[in-house]
């Protein structure tokens, strides 16, 4: 089974509306952090957000909220008044387990979501 | 301006050739990362670098070999490569044990092998 699903390969929306892109996961670990990027054309992966499995509260970053809801394993990116810039890929991803003082964060990405912002 | 710098930023060669893709980064972080993206492919972690301990996925050919001369660059060489490996190589770090461990990417090389 995948650990991310991106069921939105693409997605439209206005200029200056409210758009939600969807994310569920698949994981029996009970820490875990889920995190959000941005790739415009030129490649670059721009985080974005993060939520902890322990975070009681959606985590938000400016325009950006990660509408969590842990009992149904998903994380839906909200960005607010859309911009034209906001046109690009974006990835859902989870690193599985909890921290220690060496770990590093192996993240499984989705598939992605292509979102075009028009006028 | 992304504290990850990633040269070349394309390249193309030859399945004869060998070249390296360079990583440098500027973040203070001790462990690093090299991902792969194909094209309608999710990103694929190829190797990490963690307190100079190196994980590697062990479906990644050997014509691929990394090498992390210390917590600030990072090196993907390259040789012998198939036209199936032409993708984006994404380089990224993150700071060990930190609240989120966050991965901060590149800017990526575009490989093209002809």
């Amino acid at each position: 089974a995948q650990k991310i699903t991106q069921t939105q390969p693409g997605m439209f929306v206005q200029e200056k509306e409210a758009v939600t892109l969807d994310c569920t996961y698949d994981t029996s670990d009970q820490s875990y952090g889920l995190f959000w990027y941005k790739q415009p054309s030129s490649g670059e992966m721009i985080f974005l957000i993060y939520q902890g499995s322990y975070d009681e509260q959606n985590a938000t970053e400016g325009r950006y909220s990660l509408n969590f809801q842990k009992a149904r394993k998903s994380a839906n990116l909200v960005i607010s008044a859309s911009q034209l810039g906001d046109s690009a890929m974006y990835f859902c991803a989870m690193r599985e387990g909890s921290l220690g003082a060496g770990t590093a964060s192996k993240l499984t990405f989705g598939t992605g979501t292509r979102l075009q912002v028009t006028l | 301006e992304t504290g990850v710098t990633q040269t070349p930023r394309h390249l193309v060669m030859g399945m004869t050739n060998k070249k390296s893709l360079k990583c440098e980064q500027h973040l203070g972080h001790n462990a690093m990362y090299w991902y792969k993206q194909s094209a309608k492919k999710p990103l694929e972690l190829m190797f990490v670098y963690s307190l100079e301990e190196r994980v590697e996925n062990n479906s990644v050919p050997s014509r691929f070999s990394p090498e992390c001369p210390n917590s600030s660059h990072l090196f993907l060489h390259l040789h012998t490569l198939q036209p199936e490996d032409s993708a984006l190589y994404l380089c990224a770090s993150s700071q060990t044990g930190n609240s989120g461990n966050t991965i901060y990417f590149g800017e990526g090389s575009w490989l093209t092998v002809v």
